[in-house]
């Protein structure tokens, strides 16, 4: 039964970067089935995938145009994690962030908790 | 304005069946068999309930079905039960710089 556990602060000052991590346990991060995700909901902008990271022989990323100016989703095989890093936040980045695993062709069956982040001074 | 459409809210009574569409477009729900739907609680993650169009994960009810007409899928969910009760999302991947868009969601009251 795989699990994800997130972390990382709910609090980021406009303009600062946004930093999460996804710890993962009964599965790998170097899965050459799984995609590893980043997905964020809002009131304001609903549910919205974020990016993506998988390997298949060499690590590989996809991230939604929306946002791909600003972020990096990058794999920790030695501690067996990926994180997501956000530039230049602003309010309207305000939203939970949930990490997910993707054993499908874009159905996400394993869930992080959640974390609220909140862009305010 | 989210990229595909899902209507705000249905209702239904204990043990009755209902539907919840989800529209898209030919580059997006029409034109692959990418689709998953979504069922979520207050302050809980979503839990996906159909991939594939129509694949039902292990563990999830035979009650929830899932099926696609032309840029239309569909979540039926027959026998209803009060827990059945959440908000619904569809996904679907799409062939634009997106990659992979949601339906805005709909609320399902069991009366």
């Amino acid at each position: 039964q795989v699990q994800l556990q997130q972390s990382g602060p709910g609090l980021v000052k406009p303009s600062q970067t946004l930093s999460l991590t996804c710890a993962i346990s009964g599965d790998s991060v170097s899965s050459k089935r799984d995609a590893w995700n980043w997905i964020r909901q809002s009131p304001s902008r609903g549910l919205e995938w974020l990016g993506r990271t998988y390997y298949r022989s060499k690590w590989y990323n996809d991230y939604a145009v929306s946002v791909k100016s600003r972020i990096t989703i990058n794999p920790d095989t030695s501690k067996n994690q990926f994180s997501l890093q956000l530039n230049s936040v602003t309010p309207d980045d305000t939203a939970v962030y949930y990490c997910a695993r993707d054993p499908y062709v874009w159905g996400f069956d394993s869930w992080g908790q959640g974390t609220l982040v909140t862009v305010s001074s | 304005q989210s990229a595909l459409t899902q209507p705000a809210s249905v209702s239904g009574s204990p043990g009755q069946s209902i539907t919840i569409s989800c529209t898209g477009t030919s580059s997006d729900v029409g034109g692959y068999n990418y689709v998953s739907w979504y069922q979520q609680h207050p302050g809980k993650a979503p839990k996906l309930m159909i991939s594939d169009v129509s694949n039902r994960p292990s563990g999830v009810s035979n009650r929830f079905s899932g099926s696609k007409s032309g840029d239309t899928a569909s979540l039926t969910i027959s026998g209803l039960q009060a827990e059945d009760e959440g908000d619904y999302y569809c996904s679907s991947y799409t062939s634009s710089s997106t990659l992979l868009v949601f339906g805005g969601g709909t609320k399902l009251t069991v009366l």
